[in-house]
């Protein structure tokens, strides 16, 4: 079946530390996004990618990064420039530009230890 | 700017009764307008969507949702509320597929709790 794997579905953090975040999709779908959520404030959208080697930043970028070398693979670096990385975070992917075609990952639960 | 506003953060309902959840909209054009559901540590399911055409939009599980226009509103509502039915709720704004950007812009979600 298709769809959305992210992994691992919980991440713990040292300070200082970077941590990689994985999504990958097998429904070829073109666009790619990172969302991370918090208690009482949504979804906020961290980065997304429309295509293979190009990515934007949306709403809250810093201290984050990312690449996608392939169609599949959207991976998400929180680095330790983000002082406050406690969040949930989803990945979601659809064909370009169909908003009503998004699908979303299960998630993955980052902590600071 | 684009936003959408999800008035309650919370709501507790007690099982067999209706319920409402609101979602109000700012937005330049009319935009494709989403509801999902998401249980705790998952992701999101889509529950429904309006584009255009009849303003009423029938969902899964039994939701529905009525687009107002002239509110900028697109309220979530179930006529009998399920104990299953508790989670987190989602409204979200997208634009229309013309304009070649597929983002979605979320609410800030409205948790349901449901009452035996």
């Amino acid at each position: 079946d298709g769809g959305i794997t992210q992994s691992p579905k919980y991440l713990f953090r040292k300070e200082g530390q970077n941590v990689t975040l994985s999504c990958e999709q097998n429904l070829n779908h073109d666009a790619m996004y990172w969302y991370r959520q918090d208690p009482g404030q949504g979804l906020r959208l961290i980065y997304y990618s429309q295509i293979v080697n190009d990515f934007q930043k949306g709403d809250i970028a810093e201290g984050y990064s990312v690449s996608r070398e392939k169609k599949e693979s959207f991976p998400l670096t929180v680095t330790s420039a983000q002082k406050n990385p406690t969040a949930f975070y989803l990945c979601a992917s659809n064909p370009q530009g169909r908003s009503e075609k998004l699908f979303f990952g299960s998630g993955t639960q980052l902590s600071v230890l | 700017a684009q936003s959408v506003t999800q008035p309650d953060i919370h709501i507790t309902v007690s099982e067999g009764a209706s319920l409402e959840l609101r979602c109000n909209y700012s937005y330049g054009a009319t935009p494709y307008l989403f509801w999902y559901v998401q249980s705790p540590g998952q992701g999101l399911q889509l529950l429904l969507k309006y584009f255009s055409g009849d303003t009423l939009v029938q969902g899964i599980k039994g939701f529905e949702a009525e687009f107002k226009r002239s509110q900028s509103s697109f309220n979530l509502r179930k006529p009998s509320v399920h104990w299953s039915d508790a989670a987190e709720y989602f409204c979200a704004v997208g634009a229309p597929s013309s304009s070649n950007t597929g983002k979605l812009i979320f609410g800030q979600g409205t948790t349901l709790q449901v009452k035996p």
